[in-house]
């Protein structure tokens, strides 16, 4: 089955500098990746997501990349403000299947 | 954009009682949910599929005949928490994908945290 790695687990930014956060999968089948904010005490977020068709996708501050030769894929989130605090978590699916892999998430502190 | 709706959002119960959590997707149709339990500090742990009509797919070591899943229509599926126990008490997730929507993209609903006193 998948497995979905996920670094670092928690990170600490400067407000206003940028936030990488970066997941590898294991199944080359994969082939859409959605990242998750998750803020305490509620459900995960969607916050963007990306095909395997695509090396790139961008929604204002918040960008994703994918690698497929190298089966990694980032998210990136520019100017942080103390709102983007929260866990983030990256998955993978293979189109067909049902069920998300999750990575196991990345505390984000945003440091005002 | 798509919304799914968890019921109740935190609940205290007595050991031995039963608790039933409900996720609706209110403005979508979902043929297929799916029940996670997440433990602090933690990744979502996926618990079971339920799927519209006939029987939830559990995940190994998740007690079924424990954790009752229905899903009797395509906007709401149900899991009860049977004679509920201490060890019990977490955050449990629901989740859906739009059937008609090509992407697919998983929505959350915001969690219920249970406690079992």
């Amino acid at each position: 089955g998948e497995n979905v790695e996920q670094h670092p687990s928690t990170l600490s930014v400067q407000e206003g500098d940028s936030a990488v956060i970066k997941c590898t999968y294991s199944d080359s089948a994969s082939n859409y990746f959605p990242w998750y904010k998750q803020e305490l005490g509620k459900g995960p977020q969607l916050i963007i997501d990306i095909r395997s068709n695509v090396g790139e996708k961008k929604d204002q501050r918040i960008a994703v990349t994918l690698n497929k030769t190298a089966k990694h894929f980032s998210l990136h989130i520019t100017e942080t403000q103390p709102e983007d605090s929260a866990v983030y978590f990256c998955a993978a699916i293979r189109f067909g299947n049902e069920n998300l892999t999750f990575g196991t998430g990345t505390r984000l502190t945003i440091i005002p | 954009g798509a919304v799914v709706s968890q019921h109740p959002s935190r609940v205290i119960c007595k050991s031995g009682t039963s608790v039933k959590i409900e996720c609706r997707s209110l403005d979508f149709q979902a043929t297929t949910m799916f029940w996670y339990r997440q433990f602090p500090k933690q990744s979502l742990m996926l618990m079971a599929t339920s799927n519209e009509g006939s029987k939830a797919t559990y995940e190994q070591g998740v007690e079924k005949d424990k954790f009752l899943i229905n899903h009797a229509s395509l906007t709401l599926s149900t899991l009860t928490v049977t004679s509920a126990h201490p060890e019990d008490s977490s955050f449990y997730i629901c989740s859906a994908r739009d059937s008609g929507q090509g992407a697919r993209p998983l929505h959350f609903g915001n969690g219920t945290r249970l406690t079992v006193t």
